[in-house]
């Protein structure tokens, strides 16, 4: 089955820029959707189809995807953005959705 | 506004069974994929199986895959996962979320429910 691995954590001084991965075989052929979920939440959509933000969804977050790598790009870090971030496919071979391992972005 | 609200949790026995129900409102039920993804305690988050905005077809992660069923009544804009043979490695909060599309593939969950907890534990 396919395999989406991220980094378990991320630190960031508040203002900077956090960088979340998402390893995956030739992930740059599939789109990507990132969400946040901040503790005793549901999940919220932050990116699709690997660089789309949706309505409400501040502009400092960004995506990007090439190759066997697709990253999530927060940048001016604020405290509110503390949160787990998971990616998400959809794998054609399985027909399976697939979530990443998650990361855990934690602000300095 | 959106709203999805799940329900039917609860504490249940190693092999028994459960049925969890996902209230919709907001926008057109029928016009929508619907998913069901679920969360074990401190764990990441596990897609369990998907249903086309029909109804017609269905999807199943390999864990759940011939105990799980998912199905949908767009009379009741209501979304079900009956669960059967249930074991502990179920034991999770299990949200409802909205496709973004009618079809299954690529889309995304633009909603989610706040999940409804399911422990599997004698």
């Amino acid at each position: 089955s396919y395999v989406l691995t991220q980094p378990p954590s991320v630190s960031v001084a508040p203002g900077k820029t956090a960088r979340v991965t998402c390893g995956g075989n030739n992930i740059g052929s599939k789109s990507v959707h990132w969400y946040q979920q901040k503790p005793g939440q549901a999940p919220v959509l932050v990116i699709s189809y690997d660089s789309d933000r949706p309505s409400g969804i501040p502009e400092r977050f960004s995506g990007s995807n090439s190759g066997n790598t697709a990253t999530l790009t927060i940048s001016r870090v604020e405290a509110g953005d503390e949160a787990d971030y998971y990616c998400q496919v959809w794998d054609s071979s399985s027909d399976h959705r697939v979530f990443g391992t998650g990361t855990e972005v934690t602000v300095l | 506004e959106v709203v999805l609200l799940e329900s039917g949790g609860g504490l249940v026995q190693p092999g028994g069974s459960l049925r969890l129900s996902c209230s919709a409102s907001g926008f057109t039920f029928s016009s929508y994929a619907m998913n069901w993804v679920r969360q074990a305690p401190g764990k990441g988050l596990e897609w369990v199986a998907s249903v086309t905005c029909s109804g017609g077809i269905t999807y199943y992660a390999d864990s759940v895959k011939g105990r799980f069923t998912i199905s949908r009544d767009n009379s009741r804009n209501t979304l079900y996962l009956q669960m059967n043979h249930l074991r502990g490695d179920d034991t999770a909060v299990y949200y409802c979320a909205k496709d973004e599309e009618c079809t299954y593939g690529t889309s995304y969950f633009d909603y989610w429910g706040q999940g409804t907890l399911m422990t599997v534990s004698s």
